[in-house]
């Protein structure tokens, strides 16, 4: 069975600072992993995704993400952090070896605050 | 991408009552998934809809309390019966798109609250 810890419930950081927050994964097989972003009162946004190709991987808005697999981690980073950064963060694992939306776990979230 | 539009996008419904939530699907897609957030909480896969066959239920969730429909591609719908305050929740609708379904798109939620 697969499944993530995202190691923070809460971040905060000054605007303009680098942002960090971050998950460990663990799973059976080669992992595909998401970060999706939920702002209060709206949908989830998915921030970008791994999927066994490049090991770093881009996202928007600045993000992005690094796969280590001796690491067993998935951190989400930004050099430099906006007011509009502010909302839910989750790190997701895809059940289903080769990625997909088949079933997906989500962490438990990181609350990402900003200030001014 | 997909645009996934969720009816309603809030209710409050009296214990005991049931509540049907709508999906639609700007295009059609193969897979269409049900997931539950509670308050302050992360989501769960409740069930996955296949059109054509019956709705895969997750462990924890069972087709009398939530059953679903999948009549087409483009749409699903998710009842949740004999509702109790411990049903409320966002509920949020979610399709596959993509090479292998690469990728999941969600719906904006239905905030649901049992009084």
């Amino acid at each position: 069975a697969q499944s993530v810890t995202q190691l923070d419930s809460h971040v905060s950081v000054s605007e303009g600072t680098p942002v960090l927050l971050r998950c460990n994964y663990s799973s059976s097989y080669s992992p595909s992993l998401f970060w999706y972003v939920q702002h209060p009162n709206k949908g989830l946004q998915l921030l970008l995704k791994y999927t066994s190709a490049a090991t770093l991987v881009k996202g928007i808005n600045g993000f992005e993400a690094e796969f280590k697999k001796s690491e067993t981690s998935f951190h989400l980073t930004k050099p430099s952090a906006h007011m509009s950064d502010a909302a839910e963060y989750f790190c997701v694992v895809s059940r289903r070896s080769g990625g997909g939306a088949d079933g997906l776990t989500f962490g438990k979230g990181t609350h990402l605050i900003i200030q001014p | 991408s997909a645009v996934i539009s969720q009816k309603p996008s809030r209710d409050i419904c009296q214990r005991g009552t049931s509540l049907t939530i709508q999906c639609q699907v700007d295009s059609q897609v193969t897979m269409m998934f049900w997931y539950r957030q509670q308050p302050g909480q992360s989501l769960t896969l409740i069930a996955t809809a296949n059109q054509g066959s019956e709705a895969t239920y997750e462990s924890g969730f069972v087709i009398d309390k939530f059953p679903i429909s999948r009549p087409n591609l483009t749409f699903s719908t998710l009842t949740v019966s004999n509702m109790s305050p411990e049903d409320s929740s966002i509920y949020l609708c979610s399709v596959g798109v993509g090479t292998a379904n690469t990728e999941a798109f969600f719906g904006q939620g239905t905030r649901l609250t049992v009084v």
